[in-house]
């Protein structure tokens, strides 16, 4: 059975810091993919990572996944408000299934 | 831009009632999922479809089914409510030729009393 572990599970950092969030999971997978929640919405796309070495970035967040070590990371660089939100990894179990299993979120805080 | 539309964003319903909750895409995807998010659990997997008329068990299946009869459209039936399913609810789609990315609607929260 998959699991997806992700931590920190609750990140306070002051706006300007650089951070990493680790997404974890249990079984072999190529596919794995980051969405942010805000407070009382739905989950938003942020990136689609499809093979090892992946690397995807936009604006002040990276995102990478190494299929060998089963882990992706988020990086934030000089955080700023607007990216408080939950963070989500979701990875597929199976290159023949679309269903993902999701981590339990980061959430995250960037105070001034 | 894919649209996914869930017909309930605020519910309250009594223990023992039956519940649907209502979900509609318009980008003919294939595959549509129910998810049930709770704080520190993440998403979970209620059940999920890749056809008309077809369903399979996702990871906490009890006391839910849901129904099929169109591809556009995924209902999630809750037959007799209880309180431990008070929750939030999301519905996805996502298609079987592209990236595997699945697209969310706004959310059901349901609250059973």
């Amino acid at each position: 059975e998959l699991k997806v572990e992700q931590n920190p599970l609750f990140l306070s950092m002051q706006e300007g810091k650089n951070y990493t969030i680790y997404c974890n999971y249990s079984t072999t997978s190529d596919r794995l993919y980051w969405y942010r929640q805000d407070p009382g919405k739905s989950l938003e796309s942020l990136f689609v990572l499809l093979s090892n070495g992946a690397v995807k970035q936009e604006g002040r967040l990276m995102a990478s996944l190494d299929t060998k070590a089963r882990l992706s990371t988020l990086h934030i660089t000089a955080a700023v408000h607007d990216l408080s939100a939950t963070y989500f990894c979701a990875v597929a179990p199976g290159s023949n299934t679309d269903k993902l299993i999701f981590g339990t979120g980061t959430r995250l805080q960037v105070f001034p | 831009d894919v649209k996914v539309t869930q017909s309930s964003r605020y519910l309250v319903k009594r223990t023992g009632e039956k519940v649907f909750l209502e979900c509609v895409q318009d980008m003919d995807h294939e595959n549509m999922f129910w998810y049930r998010q709770d704080p520190g659990l993440g998403l979970r997997l209620i059940y999920f479809s890749y056809d008309v008329k077809m369903k399979e068990k996702g990871d906490i299946p009890e006391g839910y089914s849901v129904s099929r009869e169109k591809k556009e459209r995924f209902s999630l039936i809750l037959e007799s409510a209880s309180t431990n399913q008070t929750s939030m609810y999301l519905c996805a789609s996502g298609g079987t030729s592209g990236t595997g990315e699945l697209f969310f609607g706004e959310g059901s929260r349901l609250t059973v009393l």
